[in-house]
C-alpha cells in the first residue's frame, strides 16, 4: 500500500526551462510534507516543506504547491540548471509521529 | 560541522551472518531515525529513537533487526541471519528532536548478502 506516490520515474527539462515533479498521498492524516534531492551514493537532502495549513511554500527557485482536497503535491523549479540533475523524493509525515514516508522517486535530467 | 557518518559504507555477508551497521549522528541531535532503501524504491522508515530510547519500532521487518543507542549519540543497527531480501542500502538520519525539526541523512551503508 503505497501511501506517497511519483508516479513519473524519469523527467527531462532542458536547462532555463520550467521542472515540474508531481506527487501524490493517500493518508488524509498527512499534514507536512517535503522534498528531498539525492545524487548518487549520496544521502537524500533536504530540499523545501510544507505545512498542510498552506498551498504554497518558496525558497529561491524552488516552489512546492500543496492542493489537499487533490491529496497532490508539486515541486516546481526555475529556472532548470544541469546540477539540479538527481533523483528528487517527496515525502510525508502525520503530526502524530515523526517518522517521514517517502515515494519512490523521479530521476530529473537538466540537459544543456 | 560534521554531518551524519555512516559506517561501513559497504558490506558483503553471507546468508546467515550477523551484521552490524553503525551510525554517528551530528552531534546534539537527539533524534535518530534509521530507513531502509531497496533499489527502485524510496527509503523505508524502520526505526526512531528520541534520545537512548526507541520511541516508534513499527517499521522493522522483523525480530531478526534491532537497534540500539545506549549513550543517546552513535546507534547500532543489528540484523541476524542475514536474508538476501536484506540486501539493500541503509540510511540513518538525525535531527534536533522536535517535531518537524529537519532530517539530516548519511551516505548510507550498502549491504549486498551473497
Amino acid at each position: 500500500d503505497q501511501q506517497v506516490k511519483q508516479n513519473s520515474p524519469s523527467l527531462s527539462v532542458q536547462e532555463g526551462r520550467i521542472s515540474i515533479l508531481n506527487c501524490d498521498y493517500t493518508n488524509s492524516m498527512f499534514d507536512y510534507f517535503l522534498w528531498y534531492k539525492k545524487y548518487p551514493a549520496e544521502g537524500p537532502t533536504f530540499l523545501i516543506s510544507i505545512s498542510s495549513i498552506k498551498d504554497k511554500n518558496e525558497d529561491g527557485r524552488f516552489t512546492v504547491f500543496l492542493n489537499k482536497s487533490a491529496k497532490h503535491l508539486s515541486l516546481h523549479i526555475v529556472p532548470s540548471q544541469p546540477g539540479d540533475s538527481a533523483v528528487y523524493f517527496c515525502a510525508a509525515s502525520a503530526s502524530a509521529t515523526d517518522k517521514l514516508i517517502f515515494g519512490t522517486g523521479t530521476r530529473l535530467q537538466v540537459f544543456p | 560541522g560534521a554531518g551524519v557518518s555512516q559506517t561501513p559504507s559497504n558490506k558483503v555477508t553471507e546468508k546467515g551472518k550477523y551484521v552490524e551497521l553503525r551510525c554517528d549522528p551530528i552531534s546534539g541531535h537527539t533524534a535518530l531515525y534509521w530507513y531502509r532503501q531497496s533499489l527502485g524504491q524510496g527509503p523505508e522508515f524502520l526505526i526512531y529513537f528520541q534520545g537512548t530510547g526507541a520511541a516508534d519500532d513499527s517499521g522493522l521487518p522483523n525480530d531478526r533487526f534491532f537497534a540500539v543507542r545506549p549513550e543517546g549519540s552513535v546507534s547500532t543497527l543489528k540484523i541476524q541471519r542475514t536474508e538476501r531480501g536484506d540486501s539493500a542500502v541503509y540510511l540513518c538520519a538525525s535531527s534536533l528532536g522536535s517535531s518537524r525539526d529537519t532530517q539530516y541523512f548519511g551516505p548510507g551503508t550498502r549491504l549486498t548478502v551473497l
